[in-house]
């Protein structure tokens, strides 16, 4: 189940812009989900959605914000981004208990 | 709450030798695992999943184990080729349907497998 998609995909902005991440799933599933991956660690989850009406935060919310404009659509922002949220992201949507990612973003913030 | 950890970073082998991945977790509650398998440039894939229930589970080449004793799974790969060269995540969750935590994962750090012509 591979229908995640993320635009874009790479992405250079500059310390302070306001950006943000797309993420879009065809299937209507309710459950969707925001991470960062770093270089040599593991993906940290920044906020989650189990239906348009819920948005939860998760380890790292902090600089980041989201919105769920439809079921098929979980948007991630950086209001006023910085160096130190330079990294890969990666949207995941889960069908029962397995999520299945989009393909990335890679975000670098100068 | 929940932690996922990986006992070694990286693991190099030999194209057609057996690979073994492991991955301890601490949460007692967890009883859903996945491995996923992520490529340079990609999002993480799933391989296989296990449930508390199940100390084995096969699937094509691959094998997850479950020890709920010792908080241990590993996957295993038969007759690793250099396509499965990538960086393999245990991820653990639990829950029940409808849950607060279903569908929510804890992932481990990864593990980096080479595997070498």
């Amino acid at each position: 189940d591979a229908d995640v998609t993320q635009t874009p995909r790479n992405r250079i902005t500059k310390t302070g812009k306001r950006i943000m991440l797309e993420c879009s799933q065809t299937k209507g599933h309710d459950r969707m989900y925001w991470y960062r991956q770093d270089p040599g660690l593991g993906l940290r989850l920044i906020y989650y959605s189990f239906d348009v009406k819920d948005i939860n935060k998760g380890e790292i919310s902090d600089g980041y914000s989201v919105s769920r404009q439809a079921q098929a659509k979980f948007s991630l922002s950086l209001e006023s981004a910085i160096p130190n949220q330079t990294a890969l992201y990666f949207c995941a949507k889960s069908v029962q208990e397995t999520q299945y990612f989009g393909p990335g973003t890679r975000l670098l913030v100068l | 709450g929940e932690s996922v950890g990986l006992h070694l970073p990286t693991l190099s082998v030999q194209e057609g030798d057996n690979s073994i991945i492991n991955c301890a977790y601490s949460n007692s509650a967890s009883d859903y695992f996945i491995w996923y398998k992520q490529e340079s440039g990609k999002g993480p894939q799933f391989i296989i999943d296990i449930r508390s229930n199940m100390d084995k589970r096969q699937g094509q080449r691959v094998t997850v184990l479950l020890n709920k004793t010792v908080k241990h799974l590993s996957l295993q790969i038969a007759a690793t080729q250099p396509g499965d060269s990538a960086v393999y995540f245990c991820a653990g969750g639990g829950g029940n349907a409808g849950g607060t935590s279903y569908g929510k994962l804890t992932f481990g750090q990864g593990t980096i497998l080479t595997v070498h012509p």
